[in-house]
């Protein structure tokens, strides 16, 4: 089994729909959770950063992490073609920072 | 805003040929990894790097690679003789500083023809 298992998409939304991503993963180790952004070609951007069960927003962005069921979540509220990117859950345990990284998932946001 | 550097953005060479990718890390930052993406792949941990020794790494880091952080600000990845199947992207990451979570270079794009 993956440690870390994302749904790569494609994922295609008209603007101004909820985003929802989600990653689970297998080690309950894990104990910091993490969303990135990636470009194309470009390097992984840190969007959010979390390490409890519950919620967490940032703006337009709320990260949900649910330690019983090994799930983790990310919602984009009103997306915009700006928006259009691959977004990687990332997560690491307690005490070492080394991250494990879900596959991505393609978001394409269309105006 | 505090960023982590790599250079060069984009290398090409030939397989058996030795390549150095660079970084210059966030300056307060203490720990340091190298990560590879093949092209359509995950990203995938290589190396981490703490107080001048390596302190994990993959199994794909074996005998041909190698770090080194030569001076207060750089930290080199060293491929020795280069496969086909070294052709990826290589991000270098940094964390410290009271931070808890990585920063991403931009990447270096590795061709081995």
């Amino acid at each position: 089994q993956k440690e870390v298992e994302q749904d790569p998409g494609p994922l295609s939304v008209p603007e101004g729909a909820i985003v929802s991503l989600n990653c689970t993963y297998s080690n309950s180790a894990f104990q910091y959770f993490m969303w990135y952004r990636q470009y194309s070609r470009k390097g992984p951007e840190l969007l959010m950063y979390t390490y409890s069960s519950g919620n967490k927003e940032d703006g337009r962005f709320t990260a949900q992490v649910d330690k019983s069921s090994k799930y983790i979540s990310l919602f984009i509220r009103d997306s915009q073609p700006s928006d259009s990117a691959t977004y990687l859950c990332a997560i690491s345990e307690v005490n070492d920072y080394k991250l494990s990284f879900g596959a991505g998932t393609t978001v394409t946001v269309r105006a | 805003e505090p960023e982590v550097t790599q250079t060069p953005s984009h290398q090409v060479t030939q397989m058996g040929q030795e390549v150095i990718l660079r970084c210059v890390p966030i300056s307060n930052h203490l720990y340091f990894y190298w990560y590879r993406q093949i092209l359509g792949q995950k990203v995938e941990f290589l190396v981490s790097f703490y107080n001048n020794e390596i302190s994990e790494k993959s199994e794909i880091f074996d005998d041909q690679f190698s770090v080194e952080r030569p001076d207060g600000s750089n930290f080199t990845l060293k491929i020795r003789s280069t496969k086909l199947e070294d052709s990826a992207m290589y991000f270098c990451a940094s964390v410290g500083g009271g931070a808890d979570t990585q920063y991403f270079g931009p990447g270096t794009r590795l061709t081995v023809l």
